[in-house]
C-alpha cells in the first residue's frame, strides 16, 4: 500500500524559512517522480513543484522559483521541500504526491504551513 | 497559464441520481504527443485529494464505472451515475498539457 507521510509544517514568520518532509513507503520511490501540491485555507489546488525520478530535473511554479527547493533522497525514500522567503500567500496544506504516468496519483495528508508575524 | 473553468461551482443531488460536471480550457489540451492530458480529482470533506480519472476517460485503479470522463480539445466532461454518499466533496479537474499544471477552482457535490 502507498502510503505518504508529511511533516515539517507550523507557523513562520514572513521572510524565514521551513524544510518540509515526505517519507513515502510501499511502492519504489526511486522509480517515481514526485511534486508537492498546495491548498490555501478554503481554496483550490495549486501545484508547487515537481521532481524526476533521479533528482536531476525540478520544476516550480513561477511564484515560488527562487524561493523554494525541491529534493529527494532515493537512499531514504524521502520527498523534501526547502521553503526561504516565506510570504503570507504561502499559507496552506502542503501535500506531497507520487506523480508519474498517473498524474498525482496518491497523495500525503498533507501538512499545514502558516505564515504570520 | 491555460485557465480552467468548472461548471457548476455547487451541484446539489440525489442519492441514486446522475450529475454531469463541466470543465473547459482556455486553450486545446491536445499535446503534440497527441494524448489529452486531462485529469478529474475528488476530494472528500477532511481528506487529500484522490485521482479518478486520467487522460480524459481512463479511470484509476479502484474508481468505479460510475464515473466516466468524456471530452476532447477545451470542453471536459465528469459523469457520475446512481450517486453514492461516498461520492460526495469537491471535484477538480487537471490538464498537464501545457505547463505549469494548472487545476479548475473545483465543483462541490453535495445532498440536495
Amino acid at each position: 500500500e502507498v502510503q505518504l507521510v508529511e511533516s515539517g509544517g507550523g507557523l513562520v514568520q514572513p521572510g524565514r524559512s521551513l524544510k518540509l518532509s515526505c517519507a513515502a513507503s510501499g511502492f519504489t520511490f526511486s522509480n517515481y517522480g514526485m511534486a508537492w501540491v498546495r491548498q490555501a485555507p478554503t481554496k483550490g489546488l495549486e501545484w508547487v513543484a515537481t521532481i524526476s525520478y533521479d533528482g536531476s530535473s525540478t520544476y516550480y511554479r513561477d511564484s515560488v522559483k527562487g524561493r523554494f527547493t525541491i529534493s529527494r533522497d532515493n537512499a531514504k525514500s524521502t520527498l523534501y521541500l526547502q521553503m526561504d522567503s516565506l510570504r503570507s500567500e504561502d499559507t496552506a496544506t502542503y501535500y506531497c504526491a507520487l506523480h508519474g504516468y498517473y498524474p498525482f496519483a496518491y497523495w500525503g495528508q498533507g501538512t499545514l504551513v502558516t505564515v504570520s508575524s | 497559464d491555460v485557465l480552467m473553468t468548472q461548471t457548476p461551482v455547487s451541484l446539489p443531488v440525489s442519492l441514486g441520481g446522475q450529475v454531469s460536471i463541466s470543465c473547459r480550457s482556455s486553450q486545446s489540451l491536445v499535446h503534440s504527443d497527441g494524448n489529452t492530458y486531462l485529469h478529474w480529482y475528488l476530494q472528500k470533506p477532511g481528506q487529500s485529494p484522490q485521482l479518478l480519472i486520467y487522460r480524459v476517460s481512463n479511470r484509476f485503479s479502484g474508481v468505479p464505472d460510475r464515473f466516466s470522463g468524456s471530452g476532447s480539445g477545451t470542453d471536459f466532461t465528469l459523469k457520475i451515475s446512481r450517486v453514492e454518499p461516498e461520492d460526495l466533496g469537491v471535484y477538480y479537474c487537471l490538464q498537464s498539457t501545457h505547463f505549469p499544471d494548472t487545476f479548475g477552482a473545483g465543483t462541490k457535490l453535495e445532498l440536495k
